[in-house]
């Protein structure tokens, strides 16, 4: 399809416990990227992927966080024991396998409320 | 950290000229300028991108200064449903090159 699907749209979690989220990137992109959205405005990059290889993971926290793009599965962005300051809206992006002329496409997001 | 100074907010009466401003006085000469929006809190939206020239495509228009140190966004004739955050963003287009977002110009369209 042309879209990118994330899942859950809505998920809370208490503190402490496990979150995972997932995004199915457009059929055919190469690039897959995560970014978490804390405030109204403000958009951090965590992670990307080139295919199943991570890419770029400047922007990843070095405890608690990890991600994965397998083949023929969504790929998915795990939060260990979950912090309050974890709540956010995370969104996933994908590109083609070119220098990204047309921007990447964004999906709705998951929205992570840690309680 | 992003490269670019926008506004933090304006307002636009309905059916006029929108014109958002974007600084990127360090811009490096392969570097190009795109614009993303937000509505409301789905996810961002691309609207337009350029290196030099201006440029005009079915949503906006963007105009970039011969020294390329500043940018503006045009949408021609703005309706309510462009109501939204405006992010202007440089980037060198290479394969898999991330996008480092600002904090955005929160535009109000009003009728």
């Amino acid at each position: 399809g042309e879209e990118v699907a994330q899942t859950p749209k809505h998920l809370v979690r208490g503190e402490g416990q496990k979150a995972k989220l997932y995004c199915a990137p457009i059929k055919g992109h190469s690039y897959v990227f995560w970014y978490q959205q804390v405030l109204k405005n403000e958009f951090k990059f965590l992670i990307s992927f080139q295919n199943e290889n991570v890419f770029d993971e400047t922007g990843m926290p070095k405890e608690r966080f990890s991600a994965k793009c397998l083949p023929n599965s969504p790929c998915s962005l795990e939060i260990q024991a979950t912090k309050l300051e974890d709540s956010a809206v995370y969104f996933c992006a994908s590109s083609p396998w070119d220098r990204g002329v047309y921007g990447y496409t964004f999906g709705s997001g998951t929205r992570l409320t840690v309680v | 950290d992003a490269k670019t100074t926008q506004p933090p907010s304006m307002d636009c009466a309905e059916g006029r000229a929108a014109n958002l401003p974007c600084n990127h006085s360090t811009i490096s000469g392969n570097e190009y300028v795109y614009w993303y929006r937000q509505i409301h809190s789905q996810g961002p939206q691309y609207i337009i991108h350029g290196l030099k020239n201006n440029e005009t495509n079915e949503m906006a228009s963007l105009i970039i200064t011969e020294d390329r140190k500043s940018s503006t966004l045009i949408l021609p004739h703005a309706t309510l449903r462009d109501t939204a955050v405006y992010y202007c963003i440089v980037r060198v287009m290479e394969y898999g090159n991330k996008l480092v977002f600002g904090a955005g110009t929160i535009l109000r369209v009003k009728s």
